[in-house]
């Protein structure tokens, strides 16, 4: 199985700063076959499912505000919000659907400081 | 609009069955592949079962094969998931969504709590 790790498990950024996140994958989720990483990102409110945030690792979802950024390939992977809003406060999972059984990260969580 | 909604959690004993239920509206439903993902209390996200649009392929995790069963219904437009030999383990928010491509998931019902408990 794909071992997703994410780092930090938990983040406090100032408004307007820039928070980054980090996911690694135990194993590479690149096919060189056609150049993708088979990597999401996705957001997580209180109380409410995951949304939806990157595929491919890097590009973003339709609606997802352009403050929001994803990048990387092999096995290392970032999302980075440049300005950050009230409204970002949520938990962020990485997951991999390069191979079953799919795997998500554990989880950062975001808060204001 | 896009749609997803479970039904069917509930409290169960330990060695107990129960079936989950998800009714898709707002997309051909029969094109896509389906995912079920659950979340213990205060923990994160578990992939627990995946089916292919035509039902023809579907795939577990260790910690839930041969007791989970997957299973579409193309012509009511929904997607089951039968839990079998429960575990307090099993106890989570067990969530419906829909594959985009090749097994992320782009649409999220809101949940369906199940619980394991005696």
């Amino acid at each position: 199985d794909i071992v997703m790790t994410q780092s930090p498990d938990s983040l406090a950024v100032s408004l307007g700063e820039r928070a980054t996140i980090n996911c690694k994958s135990s194993q590479t989720i690149l096919h060189t076959s056609n150049s993708k990483n088979y990597l999401a990102w996705y957001q997580q409110k209180p109380g409410q499912p995951p949304r939806l945030l990157f595929y491919w690792a890097s590009t973003r979802e339709s609606g997802v505000p352009d403050r929001f950024s994803g990048s990387g390939s092999g096995t290392d992977f970032s999302l980075t919000i440049s300005s950050l809003q009230a409204e970002d406060v949520a938990v962020y999972y990485c997951q991999q659907y390069e191979s079953t059984p799919y795997t998500f990260g554990q989880g950062t969580r975001l808060e204001i400081k | 609009q896009v749609q997803l909604v479970e039904s069917g959690g509930g409290v169960v004993q330990p060695g107990g069955s129960l079936r989950l239920s998800c009714v898709a509206s707002g997309f051909t439903f029969s094109n896509y592949a389906m995912h079920w993902v659950r979340q213990a209390p205060g923990k994160g996200l578990e992939w627990v079962a995946f089916i292919r649009y035509d039902g023809s392929n579907k795939y577990y995790p260790d910690s839930v094969k041969g007791r989970f069963t997957i299973s579409r219904d193309d012509s009511k437009n929904t997607l089951d998931l039968q839990l079998n030999s429960l575990r307090p383990e099993d106890t989570a928010v067990y969530y419906c969504a829909k594959d985009r491509v090749r097994g992320y998931m782009d649409v999220w019902g809101k949940g369906t709590t199940v619980t394991v408990s005696s």
